[in-house]
């Protein structure tokens, strides 16, 4: 079974400073996907950042980039020129390969709370 | 187009009562899951469903909780008996079910959330 793991419950950063978020991972497979998800206040998840364990290169999405370790299972999302609207919480989650005409579920984390201060 | 919508938003009920939960998904999504988000648990993986069977239901937590989804579409999550403990939101997704191989790996269907329902069992 696959566990994600989110130490921190919470964090502040100031606004157009940079903030990591932490996430481990313990899996067994060797071709997985991990994702980095948001939640504002409204609830609705929004996908921020994907990353295919197959590639080595570091995913980035404008503001957003990983550091993907796989050897150490590790998966962290950097904030660059962090905004007031990034406040909300951000889920890490792991992804099995799907089989043929399948589709796999999300294992997620608990979840962090990014709070940026004006 | 619309995304995945949910209904009710919010919902109050009291201990011993059943309720249903509905999720529509997004047209053409022939795979929907179910995800509960409780405090202090994160969000944990309820069940799948790949057209109108369930080839994964591991996450239901009980005999209390089952779900149905009938023309490829529509799904309920039924919860029978509530106890305060079923108090969470509930989160519906939904993804394609392309097939094929991109890279090392196979092809990835992106799974699209709804707002959920918020259950709160008194």
């Amino acid at each position: 079974a696959q566990t994600v793991t989110q130490s921190q419950p919470e964090m502040s950063v100031q606004e157009a400073e940079t903030v990591t978020l932490s996430c481990t991972y313990d899996t067994s497979e060797n071709n997985y996907y991990l994702f980095w998800y948001k939640q504002p206040p409204s609830r609705q998840m929004i996908l921020v950042i994907r990353q295919e364990a197959y590639k080595q290169q570091n995913a980035t999405e404008n503001r957003f980039s990983v550091n993907f370790q796989k050897a150490a299972k590790s998966f962290s999302l950097k904030i660059s020129d962090s905004q007031l609207g990034d406040t909300a919480m951000y889920f890490c989650a792991f992804m099995k390969p799907p089989p043929p005409g399948a589709n796999s579920k999300l294992t997620f984390g608990k979840g962090i709370t990014l709070s940026v201060r004006p | 187009g619309a995304g995945v919508s949910q209904s009710p938003s919010n919902k109050v009920t009291e201990k011993g009562k059943d309720v249903e939960l509905r999720c529509d998904p997004i047209s053409g999504h022939t795979a929907l899951y179910w995800y509960r988000q409780s405090l202090g648990q994160g969000l944990e993986f309820l069940i799948y469903f790949q057209g109108n069977s369930a080839p994964d239901k591991s996450g239901l937590p009980s005999d209390r909780f089952s779900a149905e989804r009938t023309g490829g579409s529509v799904s309920t999550l039924t919860i029978q008996r509530t106890q305060q403990e079923d108090s969470a939101v509930y989160l519906c997704a939904s993804s394609f079910s392309r097939t094929g191989e991109v890279g090392a790996g196979l092809v990835y269907n992106e799974q699209f959330f709804g707002p959920g329902t918020r259950l709160t069992v008194l």
